[in-house]
């Protein structure tokens, strides 16, 4: 079976721009969080989605959206890019149970803003 | 608010030794979770292991064993005999317990790079 993929793998935008992160989760699997991982952290939660709805946001400004489609996929948006926006974007999934969930990690979108 | 603080931002051993990394949380829920995470240089995080904290008992896994206890709030994971391959950051994070469909909400610590010598 498939893991949990990301694409783009890496990419580098210019401040001010806008970019779109995609994320298929691993079959069966209804949940997807995204973390935020600045280089030398550990990952920062921005978003949970189950079933389509957000179940839990992180503090990360307005400027970052996301949704989950009807197959469980997910896109991450962050809009204006701040030279600080530069990190790793691991997509997680899980099966969206109770309780504390074990997520799988995808190998992440690694984002560059100059 | 939760924490987790990891002490050691790097270990270097050399291999077959042993080696501890130290993991502190803070949290004010009486239900939560403890997850150990991997992370070698491809940059994807491998789960290790999830306690719950109403769970105090040590577990042992291959050459890994992690020590859970409550009184110093700790969550203490030893590898034994360690290898190259075990070279990596290593995570601990602590979660609320969710209800169904959350319960996705990780606090991480900043990890301890662990690098194992021949």
């Amino acid at each position: 079976d498939a893991g949990v993929t990301q694409s783009p793998t890496h990419l580098i935008k210019t401040r001010g721009q806008h970019v779109t992160l995609r994320c298929s989760p691993i079959s069966g699997h209804k949940s997807v969080s995204w973390y935020q991982q600045v280089l030398g952290q550990g990952p920062q939660f921005i978003f949970q989605y189950y079933e389509k709805e957000e179940r839990g946001r992180g503090n990360f400004p307005d400027r970052f959206s996301a949704r989950q489609f009807p197959n469980y996929s997910s896109e991450l948006n962050v809009n204006a890019l701040l030279l600080g926006d530069s990190a790793l974007y691991l997509c997680a999934s899980s099966l969206g149970g109770e309780g504390a969930n074990v997520l799988t990690f995808g190998a992440g979108s690694r984002l560059t803003v100059l | 608010a939760q924490k987790v603080t990891q002490a050691q931002t790097e270990i270097s051993v050399v291999e077959k030794e042993d080696v501890t990394l130290d993991c502190v949380y803070e949290t004010r829920d009486t239900t939560y979770y403890l997850f150990w995470y991997k992370q070698p240089p491809s940059g994807e995080l491998v789960f290790l292991i999830r306690r719950n904290s109403f769970d105090e008992q040590n577990e042992i896994s291959g050459r890994y064993s992690w020590n859970f206890q409550k009184s110093t709030s700790s969550f203490n994971f030893t590898i034994t005999a360690s290898q190259v391959v075990d070279s990596a950051v290593y995570f601990c994070a602590l979660s609320e317990a969710g209800l169904t469909g959350g319960g996705n909400k990780l606090t991480f610590g900043t990890g301890t790079q662990l690098k194992v010598e021949l």
